[in-house]
């Protein structure tokens, strides 16, 4: 069974620039697995960033892009600030109407 | 304003059911794939199941398969989620989501704890 994969946590510095990834354990992420990405902070629903690859959903700062690198889907994070700290997820679609979560990133700003 | 309501969530033995309603406002919820999505205490995100628009496509994680049913009523604007033979760890917050593709929306979600 395919997993989806994101690094476990990831730290960056106040104005620095971070980049986190969601793969997958057997073949590459594509733009038809349309992937999304959420942040989410504690006892909150979580917030849509970008879907369909690299569209930022409405509201969310141009510091936050998507994009495909490698085999991998990215989330970029430009000028990181105090309140993105956060869990952030992405999820993909794996075909026949199943979607996967991958099982999130714990960013640190400090 | 999009509003999605979960509600229906609460206290259930193991072997039991609950059946989870999402009340949609502020948008066509006839035109919209909808979701359910769970997290457990402290856990991540998992997909559980989705609903296309006119209820002929439907689709399960495999962990909920032949337990969970996701229905729709579009002249009410809901969405549902029949559990059935609930086990221990089934208990999660599910949420309501809407439409992955298009920037979804989610629900406050509903908080659902299987324990005897």
């Amino acid at each position: 069974q395919t997993v989806v994969t994101q690094e476990p946590s990831f730290s960056v510095s106040p104005g620095g620039t971070v980049t986190l990834t969601c793969g997958l354990t057997s073949g590459s992420v594509s733009t038809s697995n349309y992937p999304n990405w959420y942040q989410q902070t504690p006892g909150q629903p979580p917030r849509t960033l970008i879907y369909s690859t690299n569209t930022r959903s409405s509201g969310v700062p141009d510091r936050f892009s998507g994009s495909i690198l490698g085999n991998k889907a990215a989330l970029t994070i430009t000028g990181a600030q105090a309140d993105d700290e956060s869990d952030y997820y992405c999820v993909l679609f794996m075909g026949s109407g199943i979607w996967v979560f991958g099982g999130g990133t714990k960013l640190t700003v400090l | 304003e999009v509003q999605l309501v979960e509600s229906g969530g609460g206290l259930v033995q193991p072997g039991g059911s609950l059946r989870l309603s999402c009340a949609a406002s502020g948008f066509t919820f006839s035109s919209y794939w909808m979701h359910w999505v769970r997290q457990a205490p402290g856990k991540g995100l998992v997909w559980v199941s989705c609903i296309n628009s006119d209820t002929r496509s439907i689709n399960y994680a495999d962990s909920v398969k032949g337990r969970f049913t996701i229905s729709r009523d579009n002249a009410k604007n809901t969405l549902y989620l029949q559990m059935n033979s609930l086990r221990v760890e089934d208990t999660a917050v599910y949420y309501c989501v809407r439409e992955f593709n298009k920037g979804a929306y989610w629900g406050q979600g509903t908080l659902v704890t299987v324990s005897s």
